[in-house]
């Protein structure tokens, strides 16, 4: 299976600041997605990172907040602009290989905290 | 869309026994059904997946079935380890993926 590593695996940020998070794939991957994750909670689908086209995302998150890229096959940002408290979570990154429902590889995340 | 429920919330079993996680979920479209563990400070690993053709697969010491007529599925964890605690994630999928609450395992030696 995939290794995905990101960085950083955590942060300390002031509100009103952006922050990117990197995922790198040790393999060529056809999908690669965005999660979200409260402290005690389920993870939560920001968006799919499309390579080569914009992402797509899901109800209630919106590309002005949360640009992501997808530059290869291998790579893909996330970005958490003009942070405020409540975006302090546990942001994730997956992997999937091509076809309908491959699984799907988690990085170990980046632990995010807004003051 | 589709919502996945997953029970219970926390389990507490002593070394050597059983545990079971059950999930439901709404849409009947899904077809395929992966569990995942995830330890303090990592993030969610993979055990084992079910493909909506399948009724049971079995790695080991893990299990899940499938009942597609019901809509729900289930972990089973035979002989537990202190190494088993962690929080145990069901999900389901058409084209995107759709996570349960989680269930905290302990494993008391």
């Amino acid at each position: 299976s995939a290794v995905i590593s990101q960085k950083p695996s955590r942060d300390i940020c002031q509100r009103g600041t952006s922050l990117t998070i990197q995922c790198q794939v040790d393999s060529q991957v056809t999908m690669m997605f965005w999660y979200r994750q409260q402290p005690g909670q389920s993870l939560t689908l920001i968006a799919t990172a499309n390579q080569g086209s914009e992402a797509t995302y899901e109800s209630g998150f919106v590309i002005d907040k949360f640009p992501i890229s997808r530059p290869n096959l291998t790579f893909s940002t996330l970005t958490v602009s003009n942070m405020s408290p409540e975006d302090s979570s546990i942001y994730l990154c997956s992997a999937a290989g091509q076809g309908d429902n491959q699984p799907q590889h988690f990085g170990d995340g980046t632990r995010l905290s807004i003051l | 869309g589709e919502n996945v429920e997953q029970h219970p919330s926390t389990l507490s079993v002593q070394e050597g026994d059983s545990a079971v996680i059950k999930c439901t979920y709404s849409d009947s479209a899904s077809n395929y059904f992966p569990w995942y563990k995830q330890e303090l400070g990592k993030g969610p690993q993979l055990i084992i997946d079910i493909r909506s053709n399948v009724g049971e697969k079995k790695d080991q010491r893990i299990a899940v079935t499938l009942n597609k007529t019901a809509k729900h599925f289930s972990l089973h964890i035979t002989e537990t380890q202190p190494e088993d605690s962690a929080v145990y994630f069901c999900a389901a999928s058409i084209w995107d993926m759709r996570f349960g609450a989680g269930t905290r395992l302990t494993v008391k030696p």
